[in-house]
């Protein structure tokens, strides 16, 4: 069973706080994706990597940063957690080697900033 | 740019009535389509993609690019079928852009008994 795996399903951090949210797969995928979902605005990509180490912006990366040290892993950083970034962040995965691939999702981690 | 647009953000059904999910998107190249599917407390997960052509459930969806439509369809809607429906496109050229997905806004499919 394939997996992506997020390091935690609720996570409660105060304004101002750097917040590390971790996503590790185990399908040997060169593609990694960071979302945030919120009701009406459907899933918005923050960013993505498609190897170590490379990254690109999406559609909303201001105030998050990333990190890709290793194939399986893909981090999303807040530098400074705002009451705006409490939301849903899923993580995804996908093969980068033909074209409509299946991206597969992590169980989501529920971020409340206070 | 791309863009995916689902009107509806709620849908009601009684069970075995048909059911339409509509979807239409907006990109200037050939479009790979999905729709996606979050049952409650599940991870969102693929239902189906426009170019296997296939039926998944019995959902099925037909690309119509004069219409730049995707339109997600079933004859007879099941209770086990309601959930968070997402439209995806993933355009772009080249393995890194695969798997990146522009999303609709989803669209929340009830079936009653």
């Amino acid at each position: 069973d394939v997996k992506v795996t997020q390091s935690s399903r609720y996570l409660v951090k105060r304004t101002g706080e750097k917040v590390f949210l971790e996503c590790v797969q185990d399908m040997d995928h060169e593609n990694m994706f960071w979302y945030r979902q919120d009701p009406g605005l459907g899933l918005r990509l923050i960013y993505f990597s498609y190897d170590v180490k490379m990254k690109e912006k999406g559609d909303i990366p201001e105030g998050y940063s990333v990190s890709r040290e290793k194939k399986e892993r893909f981090s999303l950083i807040l530098e400074s957690a705002s009451t705006n970034q409490t939301s849903m962040y899923l993580c995804a995965s996908s093969s980068r080697l033909r074209a409509n691939t299946e991206a597969f999702f992590g169980q989501g981690t529920r971020l409340t900033v206070v | 740019a791309q863009r995916v647009t689902q009107p509806e953000k709620l849908l009601s059904v009684f069970k075995g009535a048909p059911v339409e999910l509509k979807c239409n998107y907006s990109y200037s190249g050939s479009p790979e389509l999905f729709w996606y599917v979050q049952y409650s407390r599940q991870r969102l997960q693929l239902l189906l993609r426009h170019i296997s052509r296939e039926s998944i459930k019995g959902f099925t969806a037909d690309l119509n690019k004069g219409e730049t439509s995707f339109h997600l369809k079933k004859p007879f809607a099941q209770e086990e079928d309601s959930a968070m429906y997402y439209c995806a496109l993933s355009g772009g050229a080249g393995g890194t852009s695969y798997g990146k997905l522009t999303f609709g806004q989803g669209t929340i499919l009830t079936v009653h008994p």
